[in-house]
């Protein structure tokens, strides 16, 4: 079964400040890998997905950004925060055979003060 | 694209029924999905529909209508512990990652 390692759980940083949030994932390979954003109260904002190492596609232009240096790790990057990108920052991981189950991590609370 | 609609609440008792609809729209398609997520936790994956039909996984059943792009979620003897929001999901055939509706959130009472 999969794992999937996100941190840090909370996190808060001043505007302007930069972002590098790591996801892990153990027991798969060649997984399709996802960054969500979450607001207070409403749906997944599907951020980045990136279906094999360096490919990354992105949905929603902003202040962030993604990279996949090895097969099994996403990472989420900012170079300067903004009040904005507050929210509640998800990775998630599916298989490649485009069944509609992701797995999540267990998130990281992004408050930007 | 793709969109999703569902309701933004619902309210039910314990140990009743409870419908939660689903209506989207994709360019291609290959399922509809159900998420549910507690407060502060991370979306866990409740059930599938690729083909019309009724799934039934213990309490909660899915439903999907491909010819009227709707689906639901049925809960049924409902329990305090369901109260959570639960979100539908679609994954088309030409993108390769889940689009979500913006979650319904579901208050059982006693």
């Amino acid at each position: 079964s999969q794992t999937i390692h996100q941190w840090p759980a909370t996190l808060v940083q001043p505007v302007g400040s930069p972002l590098s949030l790591e996801c892990t994932v153990e027991g798969t390979s060649n997984p399709n890998l996802y960054w969500y954003r979450q607001a207070a109260g409403r749906g997944l904002q599907l951020l980045f997905y990136s279906v094999g190492i360096g490919q990354i596609s992105s949905e929603v232009p902003q202040n962030l950004s993604a990279s996949r240096p090895q097969d099994r790790q996403f990472i989420l990057s900012s170079k300067k925060l903004l009040l904005s990108d507050s929210g509640f920052y998800l990775c998630a991981v599916s298989s490649r055979d485009l069944l509609p189950e992701a797995f999540f991590g267990q998130g990281t609370r992004l408050t930007v003060v | 694209g793709q969109s999703l609609e569902q309701p933004s609440e619902v309210t039910a008792v314990e140990g009743a029924i409870v419908q939660i609809n689903c209506t989207y729209q994709t360019s291609g398609f290959y399922g509809l999905s159900w998420y549910q997520q507690h407060d502060g936790g991370a979306p866990t994956f409740l059930s599938y529909n690729a083909l019309d039909g009724l799934e039934e996984t213990g309490r909660f059943s899915s439903f999907l209508s491909r010819s009227d792009s709707y689906g639901y979620l049925l809960l049924q003897e409902l329990q305090m512990k369901d109260s959570a929001s639960y979100f539908c999901a679609v994954r088309d055939t030409g993108r390769r990652a889940l689009t979500f509706g913006s979650g319904t959130r579901l208050q059982v009472q006693p």
